[in-house]
């Protein structure tokens, strides 16, 4: 398994909702990461884990608030979203921190906030 | 400041017409530079890992280089389905920048048959 899986596809939620992202990979990759992507702009970094502790927080707002509940899954949980906040929410893996083999990225969330 | 720049923006080439993106780049010791593609509404798909000046790394129609200050990626014979957003990125060698990819805006590429 060379992928990593990211569900759902696409999610549309309200200001006041909670939803949660899901992230896994079996490629026994020790180092994962939240990137969000806007319309026609690169991937900015998010969070990243390593050996399933946070490792970088890149100053994001508390809505958003990830989880690596062991090696193969990262979650990123969102509640009282902003419209601002519509993106694209990308999750990569790579074997350790330093990414010698490159990063793996998953085809990523559609977030749409209403 | 870590800075990663990309050009073209955009570059148009017609099928057969052989050309090449630039990534240029400043950053506190260079651990490793990415070229990545990415399709509309996917994530980026990796396709090389460069680390050190004068490296070069290929891949059916695409060729990576490296040097000091800047990267080509290289296309020869481009066909239709090479149609993709080319993203350069680069990691740090600061120990606090583990982990931080640096992604340039892109270069979106269209071939025309």
């Amino acid at each position: 398994d060379t992928e990593v899986t990211q569900t759902p596809k696409h999610l549309v939620m309200g200001m006041t909702n909670k939803k949660s992202l899901k992230c896994e990979q079996h490629m026994g990759h020790r180092a994962m990461y939240w990137y969000k992507q806007k319309a026609k702009k690169p991937p900015e970094l998010m969070f990243v884990y390593s050996y399933e502790k946070l490792s970088i927080n890149e100053s994001v707002p508390s809505r958003f608030s990830p989880e690596c509940p062991n090696s193969s899954l990262l979650n990123l949980h969102l509640h009282a979203l902003q419209p601002e906040d519509s993106a694209l929410y990308l999750c990569a893996s790579s074997q350790t921190l330093q990414g010698f083999n490159g990063y793996t990225f998953g085809s990523g969330t559609r977030l749409t906030v209403v | 400041e870590d800075q990663v720049t990309q050009s073209p923006e955009a570059l148009r080439l017609q099928e057969g017409e052989s050309s090449s993106l630039n990534c240029s780049y400043t950053v506190s010791g260079l651990r490793g530079l990415f070229w990545y593609r990415q399709d509309p509404g996917k994530g980026p798909e990796f396709l090389f890992t460069l680390y050190s000046a004068g490296e070069e790394k290929e891949k059916e129609r695409l060729k990576a280089t490296l040097t000091k200050k800047e990267s080509f990626l290289h296309i020869t014979a481009p066909k239709p389905e090479d149609s993709a957003t080319y993203l350069c990125a680069v990691q740090a060698g600061r120990g606090g920048s583990q982990g931080n990819l640096i992604f340039g805006k892109g270069t979106k590429l269209s071939v025309k048959p």
